[in-house]
C-alpha cells in the first residue's frame, strides 16, 4: 500500500513565525503535491513537484514556498505565517507514466492554526 | 481552464436510501481524467475511481456506481442502500491531458447518512 505521511496532525503557530510542513511518501512516486482545504472551496493546489529540485506553482502559491531535495520528501514552507493561512494542509503523491494521469494518494493532513 | 462543480454542498439521507452525488466539469482538453475521492471524518482522502474521457461505460463496484455522460459533462456518483459508514465528504476531480498530472477539485458534497 502507498503510504504518505505528514509530520504533524495538528499545529498551532503564531503570526510571523516560519512554519515547516513535512511530507514523506514511500512508493517512489515522481509527483508530489501540496493542497490546502477550506470549507466550501474544496482542495486548492499550492505547489506541485514532478522531480527532485523541480517545482511548479499551483493556483494559490502566494505566501508559500516548497523544497524537494529528495524524491520521497516534499516540504511546504510558510515564510511568515499569517492568520489567513489557518487551514487544513494535505500532501499527495502520484506516479508518472507518459501522458497518463494517475490517482493521487493523500496523507492524513495537518490542521494548522495561526494565532 | 478547468472547472469542477458539485452543486450539492450537503445531503442528508436515512440509511438504506439511494443517493446520487452530482459532478459537472468543464475542460477544453479532449483527453481528460475524472476522479472521485471520499474524505471520512478521519480526514484522509480515499481514492474511489478514475475514468478517462474515452471510456463512457458506467461502472459498478458493490453499492457504488458511476454514470459518465460526456454529452452533459457530468460524472455522477450513486450509492445504493446507503449506510452510516458512507457519511463523509465526497470530492469529484478532473485532470486534462495538458494539466500535467494536476487535479482540479470540486467544492465537495457532505453526505450524512442517519440510522
Amino acid at each position: 500500500d502507498v503510504k504518505v505521511t505528514q509530520s504533524s496532525r495538528y499545529l498551532v503557530k503564531r503570526t510571523g513565525e516560519k512554519v515547516f510542513l513535512e511530507c514523506v511518501q514511500d512508493m517512489d512516486h515522481e509527483n508530489m503535491f501540496w493542497y490546502r482545504q477550506d470549507p466550501g472551496l474544496g482542495l486548492r493546489l499550492i505547489y506541485f513537484s514532478y522531480d527532485v529540485k523541480m517545482k511548479e506553482k499551483g493556483d494559490i502559491p502566494e505566501g508559500y514556498s516548497v523544497s524537494r531535495e529528495k524524491k520521497e520528501r516534499f516540504s511546504l514552507i510558510l515564510e511568515s505565517a499569517s492568520t489567513n493561512q489557518t487551514s487544513m494542509y494535505l500532501c499527495a503523491s502520484s506516479p508518472t507514466a507518459g501522458t497518463l494521469t494517475y490517482e493521487q494518494y493523500f496523507g492524513p493532513g495537518t490542521r494548522l492554526t495561526v494565532t | 481552464a478547468q472547472k469542477v462543480t458539485q452543486a450539492q454542498t450537503e445531503i442528508s439521507v436515512v440509511e438504506k436510501e439511494d443517493v446520487t452525488l452530482d459532478c459537472v466539469y468543464e475542460t477544453r482538453d479532449t483527453t481528460y481524467y475524472l476522479f472521485w475521492y471520499k474524505q471520512p471524518p478521519s480526514g484522509e482522502l480515499v481514492f474511489l475511481i478514475r475514468r478517462n474521457s474515452f471510456d463512457e461505460q458506467n461502472e459498478i463496484s458493490g453499492r457504488y456506481s458511476w454514470n459518465f455522460q460526456k454529452s452533459t459533462s457530468s460524472f455522477n456518483f450513486t450509492i445504493t442502500a446507503s449506510q452510516v459508514v458512507d457519511s463523509a465528504v465526497y470530492f469529484c476531480a478532473l485532470s486534462g491531458i495538458n494539466a500535467g498530472n494536476m487535479l482540479t477539485f470540486g467544492g465537495g458534497t457532505r453526505l450524512m447518512v442517519k440510522p
